[in-house]
């Protein structure tokens, strides 16, 4: 069983902070992804990583940078978190071969206040 | 970049009716098309996916069909079941390399009601 294990279900933070979200795969998959997710705008793409130390951007980069030191982990940093950074954020992996299937994390609610 | 939209945002149909739900993507490189079902609470999981190569698959109650010139896909459910009732997203592929699935681009989900 494809394990994607998110570090925090949900997270209050202030204004300003600096906010670390953790991702961590077990099946040795290559990509590795942050959406957030909001209602009525679907799944939208922050980061995407191929692999170690590799990134792309997705759609909504901005306010957020990620880290990829070791294969198994991908980590999404809030520089200076703010209110409209509230959000769903999930965390997802997947094989590097053509075509499949991605797996997901359980999400992490993230509110700013 | 990759655009996918998708509708309708919601549909709600009686236990037993078929339900249809439509996207649209822009880039012509992409070539893999998942289907995600998110139940309330819980992460998104994979129900169907279609490849480029094929117009059309089918699993039990729920088909996937797909057609590139027109770069439209759509997912059908017949004899709905109050269990569907979900959030449901398409999404489409912009590939990274020549054998990189890349990134999936999600559409904006459907949220479907199925009453008994």
């Amino acid at each position: 069983d494809v394990k994607v294990t998110q570090s925090s279900r949900y997270l209050v933070k202030r204004t300003g902070e600096k906010v670390f979200l953790e991702c961590v795969q077990d099946m040795d998959h290559e990509n590795m992804f942050w959406y957030r997710q909001d209602p009525g705008l679907g799944l939208r793409l922050i980061y995407f990583s191929y692999d170690v130390k590799m990134k792309e951007k997705g759609d909504i980069p901005e306010g957020y940078s990620v880290s990829r030191e070791k294969k198994e982990r991908f980590s999404l940093i809030l520089e200076s978190a703010s209110t409209n950074q509230t959000s769903m954020y999930l965390c997802a992996s997947s094989l590097l071969t053509e075509n499949t299937e991605a797996f997901f994390g359980q999400g992490t609610r993230l509110t700013v206040v | 970049g990759e655009n996918v939209e998708q509708h309708p945002s919601t549909l709600s149909v009686q236990e037993g009716d078929s339900a249809v739900i439509k996207c649209t993507y822009s880039d012509s490189a992409s070539n893999y098309f998942p289907w995600y079902k998110q139940e309330l609470g819980k992460r998104p999981q994979l129900i169907i996916d279609i490849r480029s190569n094929v117009g059309e698959k089918k699993d039990q109650r729920i088909a996937v069909t797909l057609n590139k010139t027109a770069k439209h896909f759509s997912l059908h459910i017949t004899e709905t079941q109050p269990e569907d009732s979900a959030v449901y997203f398409c999404a489409a592929n912009r590939p990274h390399g020549s054998s990189n699935t890349g990134k999936l681009i999600f559409g904006q989900g459907t949220t479907l009601q199925v009453k008994p």
